[in-house]
């Protein structure tokens, strides 16, 4: 079946380390979004890629990194300059045309001891 | 630019209630409209969408209209279960310029629980 798989979907980290995310889509999407979810806050957009080998930063971009080597794999890397990384992550995936929709993974929850 | 604003509760009603989750949009251009649904510990689902005005999305129950003269898409359920309790998002997709996909949009979400 198509869709969206992130792994893993618990991840400690301690503090100072660099931790990378992973999701990988096999809808032939040419888009894909890293989001962070805060509880109240809803989904705050980290990076977005539209085409292999390009990607662009959202509105939280600091203290993450993200490549784009392969159409169907958007990895997040979280490093040790983001100063709060404790939350969900989400990534999803979204087809050519405007009128279609994102899919979303599972999510990955990120939690700093 | 583009941007969604939503109703953010949280909102508690009883069984068999009528819903209204408030969505409204500020965007340039002709956007395409969705809500998503999350239940705890879990991604975002498509509930429902709508890509010109005066669509009418429609999915479990759930309907809500692409009002380009208002700017809103207000989601709504005429009789709410227990199984409806989740948290609510309403999204734009901005319009394809030439090659380009743009980014999505979303509301911050509405929390509905609905107890029996």
């Amino acid at each position: 079946d198509g869709g969206i798989t992130q792994s893993p979907k618990y991840l400690f980290r301690k503090e100072g380390q660099n931790v990378t995310l992973s999701c990988e889509q096999n809808l032939n999407h040419d888009a894909m979004y890293w989001y962070r979810q805060d509880p109240g806050q809803g989904l705050r957009l980290i990076y977005y890629s539209q085409i292999v080998n390009d990607f662009q930063k959202g509105d939280i971009a600091e203290g993450y990194s993200v490549s784009r080597e392969k159409k169907e794999s958007f990895p997040l890397t979280v490093t040790s300059a983001q100063k709060n990384p404790t939350a969900f992550y989400l990534c999803a995936s979204k087809g050519s045309v405007a009128t279609t929709e994102a899919f979303f993974g599972q999510g990955t929850r990120l939690t700093v001891v | 630019g583009d941007s969604v604003t939503q109703m953010e509760g949280p909102v508690t009603l009883s069984e068999e209630a009528f819903l209204t989750i408030n969505c409204t949009y500020t965007a340039t251009g002709y956007p395409s409209l969705f809500w998503y649904v999350q239940y705890p510990g879990e991604g975002l689902q498509l509930l429902l969408k709508a890509t010109k005005a005066d669509d009418k999305g429609s999915n479990k129950g759930f309907e809500a209209t692409y009002r380009k003269e208002t700017t809103s898409f207000h989601l709504e359920k005429g009789s709410v279960q227990v199984s409806d309790s989740a948290v609510y998002f309403c999204a734009l997709s901005d319009q394809n310029r030439g090659s380009t996909l743009g980014r999505l949009y979303f509301g911050r979400g509405t929390q509905l629980t609905v107890w029996p």
